[in-house]
């Protein structure tokens, strides 16, 4: 079935950039998505790539797709202690956006000061 | 703020109880999804409604139901709740071709 991976935790520095890094198996995808969560809150729609691009930036965020290999990557630039969160990846199948999004556990930021 | 809201914020019941959550999509949205977000299982995407009718099924238990009403809020029904079924529930809600899915704040339940 359909599977998203991404590693737990991330630590970077203040004023570094990160990189949250996932894999994906639904070769069929056509719309690959990040969120954010931050302490109790919801999902927050950060950027979202259609399947026929490699890159999407949007002010400091940064995406890159690479379809062959199934692997996404968000990069956030100057990352800012307010960027401390759960950050999500997810894909839409095949499907389109009919049957819901699959997720990944989601990567944890943590910002050192 | 994504525009859509979700009542009540916290919820606490006891096992073999039932419960309404409910949610209001964004202004002019058409599609309304139900997702339970566990320690364990992760973010899950339960059912999806469009314009009143079913339209996508995921992981969802025979005990829940949802249905979505005229003016377009929707409703997910719990019943017989297990401890298992303590988890936070997210309603996301988009415009027709689905590609953008906007959460609301979620409904926290806490089965005892």
């Amino acid at each position: 079935g359909e599977d998203v991976e991404q590693s737990l935790f991330l630590s970077v520095r203040e004023g570094d950039s990160s990189v949250i890094n996932c894999t994906y198996t639904d070769s069929s995808s056509t719309y690959l998505y990040w969120y954010k969560q931050e302490p109790g809150a919801g999902l927050q729609l950060l950027t979202y790539i259609f399947s026929n691009m490699d890159m999407k930036q949007d002010q400091r965020l940064t995406v890159l797709l690479n379809k062959k290999d199934k692997h996404l990557s968000l990069r956030i630039a100057d990352t800012q202690t307010g960027d401390s969160a759960i950050y999500f990846c997810a894909e839409n199948g095949s499907g389109g956006g009919a049957d819901g999004l699959t997720f990944g556990k989601g990567t944890h930021l943590i910002i050192q000061p | 703020d994504s525009g859509v809201t979700q009542t009540p914020k916290h919820l606490i019941t006891a096992t073999g109880q039932r419960v309404t959550l409910r949610c209001s999509p964004r202004s002019g949205d058409l599609s309304v999804y139900w997702y339970q977000q566990s320690l364990d299982q992760g973010l899950q995407f339960l059912i999806q409604y469009y314009n009143g009718e079913e339209r996508a099924k995921g992981n969802i238990l025979e005990r829940f139901s949802a249905q979505q009403f005229p003016d377009l809020h929707s409703e997910l029904n719990l019943s017989s709740l297990e401890l298992g079924d303590s988890a936070l529930y997210f309603c996301a809600s988009s415009t027709r071709d689905g590609y953008e899915q906007y959460f609301g704040p979620g409904t926290r339940l806490t089965v005892t």
